[in-house]
């Protein structure tokens, strides 16, 4: 119940198309979902994050959708670029365990 | 950068042996939370400390322990090291209660022999 699945594993866009991660639950009693961006050799950076009283938030290129009866929500980025060549995980917390549940990661290669 | 430091970067040690890894915390941050994460895979949570005291656990041994100290650093230690162990080791940074951001450090990277 407390795990977070997530998909595709890879995924490979054009430079200046919509990149989509999409990401699962089961636990109701998660309320916080983050998106972390990790390069090679470093530790998962924030990149945004939802709560589930809202069904879609966007920062710049970075937009979270989420579904609160599908118990989905998925990650678009708009205008990929080759910096954005990164692999990215979801995540999600709840109020009792504080423990963030990560996603098995989506390597994403934006090729020019 | 998030101003989570951790150190050392890199580490190898042999099968049997005892690691201790460190980590300071982002200025004003007083809960600290460990992640291990093998290779090709996301962080998996060790436990957390909150103003030193232990604040939570995930479904890891005991011979994975931690400290937090009076100013919030922390450290991970693992006795009795298995191949397993070799991963990416991250600590987090956030500021009191559960809802908080986890901010990460760059981890320190543990090969056992």
């Amino acid at each position: 119940q407390q795990q977070v699945k997530q998909s595709p594993q890879s995924l490979i866009v054009q430079k200046g198309g919509i990149s989509i991660i999409n990401c699962a639950y089961e636990n109701t009693a998660f309320d916080y979902f983050p998106w972390y961006q990790q390069f090679p050799g470093k530790g998962p950076a924030l990149l945004i994050a939802i709560r589930p009283d809202v069904s879609e938030k966007k920062e710049g290129r970075f937009t979270i959708s989420f579904n609160k009866s599908a118990k989905q929500f998925s990650l678009h980025i708009m205008d990929s670029q080759p910096g954005d060549s990164a692999t990215y995980f979801c995540a999600a917390q709840d109020t009792g365990r504080r423990a963030l549940t990560f996603g098995s990661g989506t390597r994403l290669q934006v090729q020019p | 950068e998030t101003g989570v430091t951790q150190s050392p970067t890199h580490l190898i040690k042999t099968r049997g042996q005892q690691v201790t890894l460190r980590c300071s915390s982002q200025s004003g941050h007083n809960t600290v939370s460990w992640y291990q994460q093998a290779l090709g895979q996301g962080p998996q949570f060790i436990f957390q400390y909150y103003r030193e005291e232990e604040n939570g656990r995930g479904n890891f041994p005991p011979r994975f322990s931690g400290l937090q100290f009076p100013n919030y650093s922390s450290e991970l230690n693992v006795n009795a090291l298995e191949l397993d162990d070799s991963a990416l080791y991250l600590c987090a940074s956030s500021f009191g209660g559960t809802r908080e951001t986890q901010y990460f450090g760059p981890g320190t990277r543990l090969l056992v022999l």
